[in-house]
Parts: C-alpha cells; structure tokens; sequence
C-alpha cells in the first residue's frame, strides 16, 4: 500500500501570509495526486487534481506542484477561510490512499 | 451537485446498518461511486466501490460483511454493513470518483464528497 506522509503536521500561519504544505508518497505516484480541504464537521472539497489543476471554483491563491513522490500545495496570502485540514490522494496505485493530513492553524 | 448520507448511529457489536447516499445534480448509476470512512485518529480509507457498469469493489476490513448497491430511480447509493465491531466505528463518507483515461488506464479521485455520517459501534 502507498503510504501518504505529510509534514508538518501542524502549521501555524497569520492570515495573510504564505503557507506551504508538503506530501509525500511512499513509492512514485507519477502525477496521480490530489488535495482536498476538510473544514470541521464538513466533508472534504477537491481543491487539486493531477497535482497541480485546481479543481472548478477553486481561487488562484491554491497552488500546487510535484510529481514521482514529492507533493507541495501552496497557500499565497491566507485568508480566513483557509484555515482548515488539507489531505492528499494518489490515485495512481488504485484504489488509492490518502494522507492524515496537514492542519492549518491560525498564528 | 451534492451527495446527503443518511443511517449512521449507535449500533451494538454484531448489528447492522444500511447507510444512504441520496445524489443531486447528476446520475449514481453512470458515475463510479464509493463509501470512505474515517476512523478516529486515522486516515480516510475506501471502504467500497462501485463502478458505474456494476462492479464492486470491498476492503478486506468489510469484505463479506458489507454490500453497495444503488437505486436508480432514487438516485441513491447503500452501504449495508453487517456483524458490525467497534473498529468500524468512524465517519462514513459517500464519494464520487472522477474518471482519467491515460494510455488505456483509467484513473479516479474523487471530486464529489458528502458531509458524512457517524457510526459508532458499542455496546
């Protein structure tokens, strides 16, 4: 099984200002990464697919990039409601795994 | 586009429950849709799949003790879990894949999520 590893586990931000968020996967995944968000008490939201479109709806300020193993979803300028759970998938090793996730706190 | 969970609850070790996905804005029975869950403290897991043309799929934590089906008039995706245990207590998310065809291979993430619905397995 693919194992998802984000780092940092925690990342502490003041609104904003950039956070960058890292995943990384236990075997190459090729480009077959996605990101949600997890807001508490919602279900996650498609932010990134194939590593680095932003899903429909999703603002410009959401960047990502990365392939083979290495992942990184970039915040610019945090506002407010960014401040969640962000989780990556590979889907390239079906059915795919996700990763616990990395939380962003406000600083 | 949106998916609603129904049935979780508080259930005794060894009973059952069917959970209900009821779909909007688009068609369960032509898109490749799935259970996941989370445990406390863990990661999300597929616990079932089901591909538009009728296939499924089970986690070897469920296998034999579960079923997906939908229903085509209701727009509605189940999980049946039967001799339900304590580690199957978690949040059940119904879920959407998107499909990407690559070099004859297909590919799925998800792009649609429910909000989720609770089971807890205790006696």
């Amino acid at each position: 099984e693919i194992v998802m590893t984000h780092s940092p586990a925690t990342l502490s931000v003041s609104p904003g200002e950039r956070a960058t968020l890292s995943c990384r996967a236990s075997q190459s995944v090729s480009s077959n990464v996605a990101w949600y968000q997890q807001k508490p008490g919602q279900g996650p939201r498609l932010l990134i697919y194939d590593a680095s479109i932003r899903a429909s709806g999703i603002p410009v300020r959401f960047r990502a990039s990365g392939s083979g193993t290495d992942f990184t979803l970039t915040i610019t300028s945090l506002q407010s409601e960014d401040f969640a759970l962000y989780f990556c998938q590979q889907y390239h090793h079906w059915p795919g795994t996700f990763g616990l996730g990395t939380k962003v706190e406000i600083k | 586009v949106q998916l609603v969970e129904s049935g979780g609850g508080l259930v005794q070790p060894g009973g059952s429950l069917r959970l209900s996905c009821a779909a909007s804005g688009f068609t369960v029975t032509t898109n490749y849709m799935g259970w996941v869950r989370q445990a406390p403290g863990k990661g999300l897991e597929w616990v079932s799949i089901i591909y538009s043309g009728g296939t499924t799929y089970y986690a070897d934590s469920v296998k034999g003790r579960s079923t997906i089906s939908r229903d085509n008039p209701k727009n509605t995706l189940y999980l049946r879990l039967n001799g339900l245990r304590p580690d199957d207590s978690a949040v059940y998310y119904c879920a959407r894949g998107a499909q990407l065809e690559r070099r004859y291979s297909y590919y799925y993430y998800v792009d649609v999520w429910g909000k989720g619905t609770t089971v807890t397995v205790s006696s």
